[in-house]
């Protein structure tokens, strides 16, 4: 089994729609949970995170998580096509500082 | 307030060439990871510096790759007689404090291109 599992896309939507990007994980060790934005041929820009359990909300941006289910999720409403990009999910343990686990990444297109 | 920077942005080399790599982290991060991104795939974790000191390098190839962050100048990632498996996207990140680790901010990457 998979560390992360995020589905690859593209998704396709028209502006103005609610968007739903989606993470499973499977190490009970993770308790921060990152949404990374990256446009093509860009580095990663942290959109948002979340420390255990509950919901985080940033202007258009909801970051939920579901430890019991190991389950997040990003939710954009109003989407623009400033939005198009890929969205990485990333993991991030408890304890002494160590690396982040990505996602593959879900590609997203906002069409006119 | 200059974000996290690597140069050269793009780097051609041949097989066999060295391929050196350099990130400048974010103004009072003292803390660097380097990570590559294949085609089509996430991005992996390489290895994780301090200055002077190696944290962490359970996710670079035991041959041909090393890492540095020395006390003066930007970190180096350093990958010798490269190949055509080499060619990849390299970002380096950058957080604050080892509290603040996962709060990594990332640079806009080195892509690498072995012929």
């Amino acid at each position: 089994q998979k560390e992360v599992e995020q589905d690859p896309g593209p998704l396709s939507v028209p502006e103005g729609a609610i968007v739903s990007l989606n993470c499973t994980y499977s190490n009970s060790a993770f308790q921060y949970f990152m949404w990374y934005r990256q446009y093509s041929r860009k580095g990663p820009e942290l959109l948002m995170y979340t420390y255990s359990s509950g919901n985080k909300e940033d202007g258009r941006f909801t970051a939920q998580v579901d430890k019991s289910s190991k389950y997040i999720s990003l939710f954009i409403r109003d989407s623009q096509p400033s939005d198009s990009a890929t969205y990485l999910c990333a993991f991030y343990p408890s304890g002494t500082a160590s690396k982040l686990t990505f996602g593959t990444g879900t590609r997203l297109q906002v069409t006119l | 307030n200059a974000g996290v920077m690597q140069n050269p942005r793009h780097l051609v080399r041949r097989r066999g060439q060295e391929a050196r790599l350099r990130c400048s982290p974010m103004k009072g991060h003292s803390h660097v990871y380097w990570y590559r991104q294949l085609p089509e795939e996430g991005l992996k974790f390489m290895v994780y510096l301090q200055k002077e000191n190696i944290i962490d390098e359970s996710g670079m190839p035991k041959e041909r790759f090393s890492a540095e962050f020395p006390k003066e100048g930007p970190s180096i990632l350093r990958i010798q007689q490269v190949v055509r498996g080499d060619s990849a996207a390299y970002f380096c990140a950058s957080s604050q404090l080892a509290d603040t680790a996962h709060e990594q901010y990332f640079g806009p990457g080195t892509r690498l291109t072995v012929t």
